[in-house]
């Protein structure tokens, strides 16, 4: 059945350390986003990416990375630029405008 | 620069009454609203949505009606359930943004049995 899945659902980051968190679809959709949240604020875009091999920043890109290599799939890294990278991310894919449907989440914590 | 507000962080419903959860826009150029539910832990799931052509959509329990000269959206949920209970998310989009969403703070909704 399709859907968007997020790996892993837990990961934990040591200082200095860059992370990948992982996203994947099998919806057919061409653009796909990544949003942080904190406790108690909305959804804030990260990077979002439109089309295979082309992505644009977001609200908050610093200390983020993303590639977009593959239709299904949009990995962000949390490099160690990122000093406050404890947060819920979501990743989202959307037929081009419209509404968006999002994955499960991984919550990222700093050891 | 909030360009979508939702000023009340939470609200509290007795089970069967109305549930109304309202959000500000401040971009003309925003065409296009969604409104989706989040549980703790999980990703939100869309709700409903309205086109700016539009000022109501119904579906079952959940209304959104919009105000295009007051820049204003509500969303009503009749009759109020428990199962309700959830973080509560407008979101806008425009012509000028593409395909991005932007998203209010949400809104705590507690629905007591």
């Amino acid at each position: 059945d399709g859907g968007i899945t997020q790996s892993p659902k837990y990961l934990f980051r040591k200082e200095g350390q860059n992370v990948t968190l992982s996203c994947e679809q099998n919806l057919n959709h061409d653009a796909m986003y990544w949003y942080r949240q904190d406790p108690g604020q909305g959804l804030r875009l990260i990077y979002y990416s439109q089309i295979v091999n082309d992505f644009q920043k977001g609200d908050i890109a610093e200390g983020y990375s993303v590639s977009r290599e593959k239709k299904e799939s949009f990995p962000l890294t949390v490099t160690s630029a990122q000093k406050n990278p404890t947060a819920f991310y979501l990743c989202a894919s959307s037929i081009r405008a419209g509404h968006q449907y999002f994955g499960p989440g991984t919550r990222l914590l700093v050891l | 620069d909030q360009q979508v507000k939702q000023n009340s962080p939470s609200l509290s419903v007795q089970e069967g009454r109305i549930s109304i959860l309202n959000c500000d826009y401040t971009n003309s150029m925003f065409d296009y609203f969604l409104w989706y539910k989040k549980y703790p832990a999980e990703g939100p799931t869309f709700l409903i949505s309205i086109s700016s052509i539009k000022d109501k959509n119904e579906d079952g329990r959940f209304t959104v009606f919009l105000n295009k000269s007051a820049k204003h959206l509500s969303l009503h949920i009749v009759p109020s359930q428990p199962g309700d209970s959830a973080v509560y998310f407008c979101a806008a989009s425009g012509e000028t943004s593409g395909s991005r969403l932007t998203f209010g703070e949400g809104t705590q909704l507690t629905v007591n049995p």
